[in-house]
């Protein structure tokens, strides 16, 4: 069964410093999607991310993808106030059934403070 | 062009009625999902349409829970019996192209998620 863990689960950032949320699964995925929500929001696409050391990077938010280590990354150059919302990794399974549907990471909210 | 719509933006109900959500998918998108947030739960899959397959409704989390797609278009989610457990935001996406996976490399499609339904059972 695919599995997605996302880590912190809350990071509260200072402007201007730098951070970097984690998300691991559990079996193989042929691809990776990164969306942001802000509160009340629906769920806005970032990224995807189709094969193994893929990056992607769009204005202060870089993406990558390392596929061995089923580990995917968003990196936060130099926090501002406006990158404040929940991020959601989410995995596509490779085979059957789970290349249906998206598995979920918890979430990381973000907080970026003045 | 006009993304996944969704309606009603907010539902309150009783427990023990029925609801219907309803979902447009963005026009020519052959692929329609629905996905569940709560508090407790995070984001789960609910049910995948694709064209004319049987749907995948693998991510039900009961026999109260229904849907349908007509026409290959528009979606309708039902829940009968409503209970408390069932409050969340149920959100519709749509997609352009099947499925993917290792065996259908090139199966591109990313997911355009609607603003969702709040639905409140008291």
């Amino acid at each position: 069964e695919l599995k997605v863990e996302q880590n912190p689960l809350f990071l509260s950032m200072q402007e201007e410093k730098n951070y970097t949320i984690y998300c691991n699964y559990s079996t193989t995925s042929d691809r990776l999607y990164w969306y942001r929500q802000d509160p009340g929001k629906s769920l806005e696409s970032l990224f995807v991310l189709l094969s193994n050391g893929a990056v992607k990077q769009e204005g202060r938010l870089m993406a990558s993808l390392d596929t061995k280590a089923r580990l995917s990354t968003l990196h936060i150059t130099a926090a501002v106030h406006d990158l404040s919302a929940t991020y959601f990794c989410a995995v596509k399974g490779a085979y059957g059934g789970a290349t249906n549907k998206l598995i979920f990471g918890t979430g990381t909210l973000l907080a970026v403070q003045p | 062009g006009a993304g996944v719509s969704q309606s009603p933006s907010n539902k309150v109900t009783e427990k023990g009625k029925d609801v219907e959500l309803r979902c447009d998918p963005i026009s020519g998108h052959t692929a329609l999902y629905w996905y569940r947030q709560s508090l407790g739960q995070g984001l789960e899959f609910l049910i995948y349409f694709q064209g004319n397959s049987a749907p995948d409704k693998s991510g039900l989390p009961s026999d109260r829970f229904s849907a349908e797609r007509t026409g290959g278009s528009v979606s309708t989610l039902t829940i009968q019996r409503t209970q408390q457990e069932d409050s969340a935001v149920y959100l519709c996406a749509s997609s352009s192209r099947r499925g993917g996976g290792l065996a259908n490399p090139g199966g591109y499609n990313e997911q355009f998620f609607g603003p969702g339904t709040r639905l409140t059972v008291l």
